[in-house]
């Protein structure tokens, strides 16, 4: 799987929206791009994924540069309760059940 | 969503005993499951998939006689840490895939934390 970069952490403020970048330059045409985020003490959960296009969901969204290098979760208004790690990772269409590599993510902290 | 359980949450044990941790997928059936440590500050670190049936694969270094683990359904998956020692204290995390998931998601356990006196 190819691998990505992120910052290793950012500040937000509550109640503010938070722009998550990733970089993911050696991306190939058949990796999806899947977020997870680890609140502390906790194993991680699933946030969210896409392959080309933009994507919401309940928790975030997905902004996808148009040539797949990098990618940008949203989340619209943060709260005390998002304050966790967040890691960018990408997997191969065709290992969709297989294994994620993490890398070191983003320690997102938000304040009051 | 799917839930991934783990027992103990936290154990303390003896410098040279062994300690058994249990995964479970409580709602859905789990073909794979993977293990992972978190040392403190640092990220997950894959030590092995585990599929039903048949024998761990282990992530390079991580020695397989010392982190046994035992796929025996669909639904349970077990890592003993044998003759454990302080070094192999660490937050250990459980993922299982579902079968019937078409994205790819991994549904994580809670983390068992152990320390080695």
């Amino acid at each position: 799987d190819a691998k990505t970069t992120q910052p290793n952490s950012m500040e937000s403020n509550e109640e503010e929206p938070v722009h998550l970048p990733c970089n993911h330059s050696t991306i190939s045409g058949t990796d999806y791009i899947h977020w997870y985020r680890q609140l502390p003490s906790q194993g991680p959960e699933y946030v969210i994924h896409g392959l080309t296009s933009n994507v919401n969901n309940r928790m975030a969204s997905l902004a996808i540069a148009e040539d797949r290098k990098s990618s940008t979760l949203i989340l619209h208004r943060a709260t005390l309760r998002d304050a966790a790690v967040y890691y960018c990772i990408l997997r191969e269409i065709y290992n969709q059940g297989g294994k994620l590599i993490f890398g070191q993510g983003t320690e997102l902290s938000v304040k009051p | 969503g799917a839930v991934v359980s783990q027992h103990p949450s936290w154990v303390i044990c003896k410098s040279g005993t062994s300690v058994k941790i249990e995964c479970r997928s409580l709602d859905f059936q789990a073909t794979t499951m993977f293990w992972y440590r978190q040392f403190p500050k640092q990220s997950l670190m894959l030590m092995a998939t585990s599929n039903e049936g048949s024998k761990a694969t282990y992530e390079q270094g991580v020695e397989k006689d010392k982190f046994l683990i035992n796929h025996a359904s669909l639904t349970l998956s077990t890592l003993t840490v044998t003759s454990a020692h302080p070094e192999d204290s660490s937050f250990y995390i459980c993922s299982a895939s579902a079968l019937r998931s078409g994205t790819g998601e991994q549904f994580f356990g809670p983390g068992t934390r152990l320390t080695v006196l």
